[in-house]
């Protein structure tokens, strides 16, 4: 079966500090990957995704994921961090193009002045 | 375009009660999720629809849940005879299909259940 596996549940990180929050998917076919990050009381919101092409993939909010085939893996990263991107982050696969996410269980991103 | 839109965003009801809850995906998006996130956890697949046909229910989809999207429009999830252990998030997505084949879902702000 398909799963997500976030490997961190918390990640605490000081403001302008660089971070990484970590993904790792089972799959046997090839795959779309999605980050969302989700703040208090809301939905969803798309932060990047890979489809297919280059491995570097940039984002909103200055953050950029690169997809690994080798290590199945879809690591987060943001070079400087800020207050603001304090919230819940999601990793999520998508198998059958168009059908269900499959999201991991959520890295709470939390940055400290 | 306002995005998509879910009603009630909080709903309180007893144990045993019926609720239903609605969602409005973005106009001409042919595709609509439906997902249930309990407190620390990612988001739970539950069914999805295409237009009006629903092409996909999880195992987790209790013969207690039905949804329905009668025009391919909006969409409405009812639970019947609530319990506690359905206390949680509930989110609707919607999207269409983009280019390379994808389909990038957009949530709503989601319905919070509590079941007392």
């Amino acid at each position: 079966a398909q799963s997500v596996t976030q490997l961190d549940s918390q990640v605490p990180v000081f403001e302008e500090a660089p971070v990484e929050l970590r993904c790792n998917y089972s799959s046997s076919v090839s795959v779309y990957l999605f980050w969302y990050v989700q703040y208090p009381n809301q939905g969803l919101q798309l932060l990047l995704k890979y489809l297919s092409g280059s491995t570097l993939v940039k984002g909103i909010n200055g953050f950029e994921a690169e997809f690994n085939k080798s290590q199945t893996s879809f690591h987060l990263r943001k070079p400087s961090v800020h207050i603001s991107d304090t919230a819940e982050y999601f990793c999520a696969v998508d198998q059958n193009q168009g059908g269900k996410l499959i999201f991991g269980q959520g890295t709470e991103l939390s940055v400290k002045p | 375009d306002t995005g998509v839109s879910q009603d009630p965003r909080h709903k309180i009801t007893k144990r045993g009660q019926n609720v239903t809850f609605r969602c409005d995906p973005i106009s001409e998006h042919n595709r609509l999720y439906w997902y249930r996130q309990t407190l620390g956890q990612g988001p739970e697949f539950l069914t999805y629809f295409q237009n009006e046909a629903q092409l996909e229910k999880s195992r987790l989809l209790s013969d207690r849940f039905s949804a329905e999207r009668p025009k391919g429009s909006f969409s409405t999830l009812e639970i019947q005879r609530t319990e506690q252990g359905d206390s949680a998030m509930y989110l609707c997505a919607s999207s269409t299909r983009e280019t390379l084949g994808s389909y990038e879902q957009y949530f709503g702000p989601g319905t919070r259940l509590t079941v007392t």
